[in-house]
């Protein structure tokens, strides 16, 4: 069974920092990651997909790359702002029916 | 621009009462799901349905029920709401390649 792992659990940093998210995932048999994004009380919003066949993909100032073989992905954020803090999920799909989440990682931003 | 709406934000129903939480997309996408969230517990699945009137368990299904009658309309029944459903509620529909989410409804059962 395909288990997602998002670590750490919370990450503060001041503004203006660069930061990478983690994402590890246990079957590197995958069909893509997908990158949420959810503000408190609120739903996903998707910030980034990447193919299992892609290495990266980029978007504004947050990049997320893929290495399927060792089961990892990160994202990228640069020059973080604090509209930038919300909680991070990834999701890696293995057909599709088949989404499994990580439980995110919160993350704040301190002006 | 891509939609899934779900008709409440916030709601507070009664134990025992029947409730009925909706969500419609605009993306002609076949597949939608249904899943909760609770801290500490990330997402779970609740069920999730590939075609009108085809409906799957997910990996929580005990005490809801799902409605799938037209392709754009996907609704999750309460059929007797207990303490241990207030929760975050989140409807998904998928390309099969990509999920959009909706706004989420927030569930109280008093």
């Amino acid at each position: 069974k395909q288990e997602v792992t998002q670590i750490p659990a919370a990450l503060s940093v001041p503004e203006g920092e660069n930061l990478v998210l983690n994402c590890s995932f246990t079957d590197s048999a995958i069909y893509n990651l997908q990158w949420f994004r959810q503000d408190p009380g609120k739903g996903l919003t998707s910030l980034l997909l990447i193919q299992s066949s892609q290495r990266e993909q980029t978007s504004g100032r947050l990049n997320a790359s893929l290495d399927k073989s060792s089961g990892r992905s990160t994202l990228y954020i640069a020059a973080s702002q604090p509209g930038d803090s919300a909680t991070y999920l990834c999701a890696v799909r293995a057909g599709s029916y088949q989404l499994t989440f990580g439980k995110g990682t919160k993350l704040s931003v301190i002006p | 621009d891509v939609k899934v709406t779900q008709s409440s934000r916030y709601l507070v129903k009664r134990t025992g009462e029947k409730v009925f939480l909706e969500c419609v997309q605009d993306m002609d996408h076949e597949n939608m799901f249904w899943y909760r969230q609770d801290p500490g517990l990330g997402l779970r699945l609740i069920y999730f349905s590939y075609d009108v009137k085809m409906k799957e368990k997910g990996d929580i299904p005990e005490g809801y029920s799902v409605s799938r009658e037209k392709k754009e309309r996907f609704s999750l029944i309460l059929e007797s709401a207990s303490t241990n459903q207030t929760s975050m509620y989140l409807c998904a529909s998928d390309s099969g390649t990509e999920a959009f989410f909706g706004q989420g409804t927030r569930l109280t059962v008093v």
